[in-house]
């Protein structure tokens, strides 16, 4: 089971380019979510949608947009980049509704925006 | 609202000795609480969870956590560790029966040789 999958591994982007984050799972879950991961403030929460068709803001939704046009698919796209979103960035699901209360993560996208 | 204090932000100690990784929260609702580890590059992978039931939880590699419903707190405890267990350890709660997970800061545990 592959579980969570994230592309690309990592990328270097030039400021006001755009650039969209891919995230799969093969899992089922409803809710997914994508973090930002940086050093002293652990990860922060971008969007999350809690199933096909919806999506939320999380607490730093600037900048950033998501689509979920299916089960397993929660692609994030940065419009514009700036350098302040370098980061690492993991996308994660969960599914209280199997009982599968905690989440499970991707392996992460480390983006440097120059 | 919910948060997550992880107070330590680094935890050096020396191999086979005991840790704890302390983490405390606050909720006005009753919540889940997780443990995940974090190593070097990768992503996170869960230890252990309190979901309901016994206030002991043991997890993977050793680990054990004890929730303390009146000092809400959710320690984490290994009594002897390893080189291996060099990592990032999260805290985290989440809210029964909903989708809404909060993060503490993470404690880098350094396991000196």
């Amino acid at each position: 089971t592959a579980g969570i999958t994230q592309a690309p591994t990592s990328q270097i982007l030039a400021a006001g380019r755009s650039m969209t984050l891919r995230c799969t799972q093969d899992m089922r879950h409803n809710a997914m979510y994508w973090y930002r991961q940086d050093l002293g403030l652990g990860l922060r929460l971008i969007h999350y949608s809690n199933t096909a068709g919806t999506t939320g803001k999380g607490e730093v939704p600037d900048g950033y947009s998501v689509s979920r046009a299916n089960t397993d698919d929660f692609p994030l796209t940065l419009a514009s980049a700036v350098p302040s979103q370098t980061s690492v960035y993991f996308c994660a699901s969960s599914d209280p509704g199997q009982m599968l209360n905690e989440q499970f993560f991707g392996p992460g996208t480390r983006l440097t925006v120059l | 609202a919910q948060s997550v204090t992880q107070l330590d932000s680094q935890v050096p100690v020396f191999e086979e000795a005991p840790v704890e990784l302390r983490c405390n929260y606050s909720s006005s609702v009753s919540v889940y609480l997780f443990w995940y580890v974090q190593y070097p590059n990768q992503g996170l992978q869960l230890l252990l969870k309190y979901l309901s039931g016994s206030t002991l939880v043991k997890g993977i590699n050793g680990f054990e956590a004890e929730f303390n419903k009146s000092q809400t707190s959710f320690h984490l405890r290994k009594p002897s560790v390893h080189i291996s267990d060099t990592a990032e350890y999260f805290c985290a709660v989440s809210p029964s029966g909903t989708y809404k997970y909060i993060f503490g800061t993470g404690t880098r545990l350094k396991v000196l040789a």
